[in-house]
This record gives C-alpha cells, structure tokens and sequence, in this order.
C-alpha cells in the first residue's frame, strides 16, 4: 500500500507569491491534517479535514486555507507569502477521525523556502 | 504553541546502551504518541498509550504515562545507529485529529 504522497518536495517562492501544496492520503484512509514545522516554533498544527469539510484549525491567519477533494486528496494553500512562512509542511492522513483512531500516517513533507 | 517539553533537548550516547527520554504537558489528554523523525522527513509514529493506560511496550520500545504528574517517558533499549533520529511526544484530547507536539529530543546512536 502507498504512503502518504506530498507534492511537491520542494519550492522556493518570493515574498508576496502564493503556493499551493498537495497531498494524497493512503488509499481508504478519509481524514487529513497538515501540519506546519519551523525551528523555532516546532510542529503546529494547521487544519483537518474529513469528508471534504475542515473539522478542526489550529491558530494561523486566514492567508494559510485548504480543502479536500472527493477523493480524500487535499492541498493547503499559503497566499501573500511571508519570510516566516518559510517551513517543512507535513501532511497526515489517518482512517477516520475520532478520539483512539488518532494514529497518523504521515507523508515526507514540502520544504517551502520564501526569499 | 506547544502542549509541554521534552528532556533532554539532545542526547548523545554509545550503541547497545538504553535512551530515555521524558516528556510533559499541560492539559488533560485522550492519549499520547510518540513519533520518530529522521532528519527532517516525516514522522513515523512509535506507540500511542491511552490516558488510562500506564505503560505500553513495543519491541525495544517502553513508553509509560503518568497522568498525574502529566507526564511520558520513552525508554529505547539496546540502542542501534539506526535509531539517529529526533523523537516527539504529542497529545490529543478532543474528538478528531489535532495533534499538539512537544519540542522534541534529538538522540544521536554513536557506534
């Protein structure tokens, strides 16, 4: 079975710019989360989504969005690019969620650069 | 921002030998994860251990929670080159799949 899939694997974008990032989940698997990891900050969550509706979000501005296909693939979305922008994005996909089901899979991450 | 810490930030230490590693948090939990990473690449989940269990093995791997104290810990055994890696602990506590990660112990295996 194919892990999670994130595409792409790198980008280097300037300030102002917009990015669109993508992720396939494992196949049967419905939900999706992403993730944003910086040294200085560590890991923090972004969103969820199941069934193609964002179920929970974590405490970014309105420039970073997503949404999820019928398919379960989902893309994440940066827009008007800050320098601290600059991350390794991960993406999780996990069967359903639900508190016990929380096991993540997670894929290899984009690593956005914003000069 | 993140639920707790993780101790030691980086521990170094001789093939074959045990590595520990705590971590602490602030809230109540549903349960708590432990995930390796390598070198900036995905995360691989370890073990997950419910709230109402105290200690959870898997292979060389020995995670125990004290809800009390809120607190982990992660004992590698025997411990290999390959297992070079950074760990996390991370907590959820509300239905769906928000993870809220510590800071993260890098352990470096010398052989």
């Amino acid at each position: 079975k194919a892990g999670v899939t994130q595409t792409p694997r790198y980008l280097i974008k300037t300030r102002g710019q917009q990015v669109t990032l993508s992720c396939s989940p494992i196949s049967g698997h419905r939900s999706v989360s992403w993730y944003q990891q910086t040294p200085g900050q560590g890991l923090q969550f972004l969103f969820e989504y199941f069934s193609e509706t964002q179920r929970n979000k974590g405490n970014f501005p309105g420039r970073f969005s997503g949404r999820q296909f019928s398919n379960s693939r989902s893309e994440m979305n940066v827009s008007t690019l800050e320098l601290g922008d600059s991350a390794l994005y991960l993406c999780a996909s996990s069967l359903v969620p639900g508190v016990g089901k929380n096991i993540q899979y997670f894929g290899a991450g984009t690593r956005l650069s914003v000069l | 921002s993140q639920q707790g810490e993780e101790d030691p930030q980086a521990l170094s230490i001789q093939e074959g030998e045990n590595a520990t590693m705590n971590c602490s948090y602030k809230t109540s939990i549903n349960n708590l994860q432990w995930y390796r990473q390598n070198s900036g690449r995905g995360l691989v989940h370890l073990i997950l251990i419910r709230s109402n269990e105290r200690e959870k093995h898997s292979g060389r791997l020995r995670v125990t929670l004290d809800t009390s104290k809120k607190s982990s810990s992660l004992l590698i055994t025997a411990s290999r080159a390959a297992d070079t890696a950074s760990y996390f602990c991370a907590t959820d506590k509300s239905y769906g799949n928000k993870l809220v990660f510590g800071a993260g112990t890098i352990l470096r295996v010398k052989s």
